[in-house]
């Protein structure tokens, strides 16, 4: 357990419902980071916090995407219509600015029917 | 931009002997290199890391070399055990300060 926790772990959604996933960081890490991993490949990186601020969004994956950090603490990442292609573990991982490593959470399984 | 390869997809190893994870990089301007073992359900998990100024870095049973002439990874596992099947990921770090990462290895301990 590295201290990251994601909720919902696994997410089962019919086509064209919106989901959200929520993760909440280690507590003193204020960058925080969103991964989408699909089945056989690496973690693909989506989207980079630093405190509250989103630094980083360019690689969302669509305008359906969307992620949040109001407080600097915890963050939620969105996905509006969801289909079938957006299937996959979305990790969270965070860092402290200082320290180079990320750790991960467990992540959140999609499956979209 | 950044791409992170492996050699190979799958390896096998017997318990006790020791294990060789290899990764490739292609960003030759990378200042920051890190290895993860996935087990199957789970997310990622922290093995070791090695800036680019280090050609080794060793940590418990773990050992990781950088050749940056030729912009290669590994990633050395000293007397595999049967708790170290999993797949393993080498990834960089990219200009967000994110990590790119590569397919993954998965290794597999035979008692």
């Amino acid at each position: 357990d590295t201290g990251v926790s994601q909720d919902p772990r696994h997410k089962i959604t019919k086509r064209g419902q919106n989901v959200t996933f929520r993760c909440d960081p280690i507590s003193e890490h204020n960058r925080l980071y969103w991964y989408r991993q699909t089945l056989g490949q690496g973690p693909e990186f989506l989207t980079y916090f630093q405190n509250e601020a989103q630094l980083e969004k360019s690689r969302l994956l669509s305008n359906r995407f969307s992620a949040e950090r109001p407080k600097g603490s915890f963050s939620t990442l969105e996905i509006q219509r969801t289909e079938q292609g957006d299937s996959a573990m979305y990790l969270c991982a965070s860092r402290k600015g200082d320290t180079d490593t990320q750790y991960f959470g467990p992540g959140t399984r999609l499956t979209v029917l | 931009g950044e791409s992170v390869g492996l050699h190979l997809p799958t390896l096998s190893v017997q318990e006790g002997d020791n294990s060789i994870i290899n990764c490739a990089y292609s960003n030759s301007a990378s200042d920051y290199f890190i290895w993860y073992k996935q087990e199957s359900g789970k997310g990622p998990q922290f093995i070791i890391d090695i800036r680019s100024n280090m050609d080794k870095r060793q940590g418990q049973r773990v050992t990781v070399l950088l050749n940056k002439t030729v912009k290669h990874l590994s990633l050395q596992i000293a007397a595999t055990q049967p708790g170290d099947s999993a797949v393993y990921f080498c990834a960089e770090r990219g200009g967000a300060n994110n990590l790119f990462f590569g397919t993954g290895t998965r290794l597999t301990v035979i008692p």
